[in-house]
């Protein structure tokens, strides 16, 4: 079955914390494509990074930092040093084959609120 | 120019009415999606068209009816819509329909039905 789990509903904290947003995918492909997306409140959602199911190296940009572990089936994103511009929601999302053709699916979301 | 743009932003409508959703993108690409957002509930895949040929219509009811006309087009017609159907609907685009790639979005238009 394919399914992204983001438990996480929303989260409040201060600006300058660091600050984590869980997602844990279930697949049956070996060959799969992970994503996490941004929604601020305008509405349109930004792509901020994309992962193959082969390259488990953690990745960082800026305040950004995406971990990806295989094993518990996990790829977790990592704000530091949080700001209120970063308030938005966050989407993880799937993408592989098990169905015979690519299928991709999002995970429901987490809103994250950094307050000043 | 955004790489998206959906109008219109808003659109209040009777159940009754009739009328369309439009997306543009200014990517170059050759799949373009449609997908409904309601509070608290996972972003909703209802169309994939790829070459403007549809490939996947997700059991959406016929009162939304999708057109895409080019590669840089695609419309949503709406008719006898249901409360149940107010939402942001979102188009968005990408290089191909396989899911490799990541999707770009528009801004969304935000439907209530009266």
């Amino acid at each position: 079955a394919q399914k992204v789990t983001q438990a996480q509903t929303e989260i409040s904290v201060v600006e300058k914390e660091d600050v984590t947003l869980d997602c844990v995918y279930e697949t049956r492909d070996t060959t799969y494509y992970l994503f996490w997306y941004k929604q601020p409140p305008s509405g349109e959602l930004v792509f901020l990074i994309r992962r193959n199911s082969f390259d488990e190296q953690n990745e960082i940009s800026g305040r950004y930092s995406w971990n990806f572990q295989k094993s518990t089936s996990s790829f977790n994103f990592t704000i530091t040093a949080s700001q209120v511009v970063d308030s938005a929601v966050y989407f993880c999302a799937l993408s592989d084959s098990t169905s015979g053709t690519y299928k991709y699916i999002f995970g429901t979301g987490t809103r994250l609120k950094v307050l000043a | 120019e955004t790489g998206v743009t959906q109008t219109p932003r808003h659109l209040v409508m009777g159940m009754t009415n009739k009328k369309s959703l439009k997306c543009e993108q200014h990517l170059g690409h050759n799949a373009m999606y449609w997908y409904k957002q309601s509070a608290k509930k996972p972003l909703e895949l209802m169309f994939v068209y790829s070459l403007e040929e549809r490939v996947e219509n997700n059991s959406v009811p016929s009162r939304f009816s999708p057109e895409c006309p080019n590669s840089s087009h695609l419309f949503l017609h709406l008719h006898t819509l249901q409360p149940e159907d107010s939402a942001l609907y979102l188009c968005a685009s990408s290089q191909e329909d396989r899911g490799i790639q990541p999707q770009h979005f528009g801004d969304g238009t935000r439907l209530s039905i009266l």
